[in-house]
């Protein structure tokens, strides 16, 4: 398996633009979930699914923020308008709950976006 | 609200020493406790976990001690290595309700010196 895909891996944005992440989940996995992370703040949960359905966006800084998983293999993440301070590196991640104990949680290698 | 708290913030060890990083919790809800290592430019991946059932987990150089009456638990690196040199993020999440969200601390920059 491929391992959760992100793109883009680098986006330079100009204040005010809208931005789009994108997120490929492990195929079979069905918790999705959207992490930030800055030097100041670590790594924030902004928002997860399962089974594609939103569970917790508490996460979710301001309504200039949105999330959709369309279908088990897709996800997105979108900023609009974006400002300097969403300057982060934003991460994918997914895992399978299958009725595990534990569950490990997969993460892609990150965007890193930089709203100039 | 810090659902968990981590120290230290970073951390500097000479090869072959051993490094200790601290977690703590409040909720005592919590029943899964995972480390993630992450290396620069990669994504967090998970290390080694614990269950509260159990008071030690250990995985070759790794070593979980978990304190369930203190909710404190930390990440034991018995002779570091400069490949350990990663942010090391101890996390908590509370399987038993259905929920699986991680909660995790702030991390710990650890620097092994050759």
């Amino acid at each position: 398996d491929a391992g959760v895909i992100q793109s883009p891996r680098h986006e330079v944005t100009e204040m005010g633009q809208e931005v789009t992440l994108r997120c490929k989940p492990i195929s079979g996995h069905n918790s999705l979930f959207w992490y930030r992370q800055t030097m100041m703040r670590g790594l924030e949960l902004l928002i997860y699914f399962n089974n594609n359905v939103p569970i917790d966006d508490s996460g979710m800084p301001e309504d200039r923020f949105s999330a959709k998983m369309p279908n088990a293999s897709f996800s997105t993440l979108k900023i609009q308008p974006s400002e300097p301070r969403d300057s982060a590196v934003y991460f994918c991640a997914s895992s399978d709950r299958g009725g595990r104990l534990y569950n490990e949680q997969f993460f892609g290698p990150g965007t890193r976006l930089t709203v100039l | 609200q810090q659902q968990v708290k981590q120290s230290p913030q970073s951390l500097i060890v000479q090869k072959g020493g051993i490094s200790i990083i601290n977690c703590a919790y409040e909720n005592t809800a919590f029943d899964y406790f995972p480390w993630y290592q992450q290396f620069p430019g990669k994504g967090p991946a998970l290390l080694i976990a614990i269950r509260p059932d159990v008071s030690e987990k250990k995985e070759g150089r790794f070593t979980i001690s978990f304190n369930k009456s203190a909710k404190q638990f930390s990440l034991h690196i018995m002779d570091s290595q400069p490949g350990d040199s990663a942010t090391y993020f101890c996390a908590a999440s509370k399987d038993q309700t259905g929920a699986n969200n991680l909660f995790f601390g702030t991390g710990t920059r650890l620097t092994v010196i050759p």
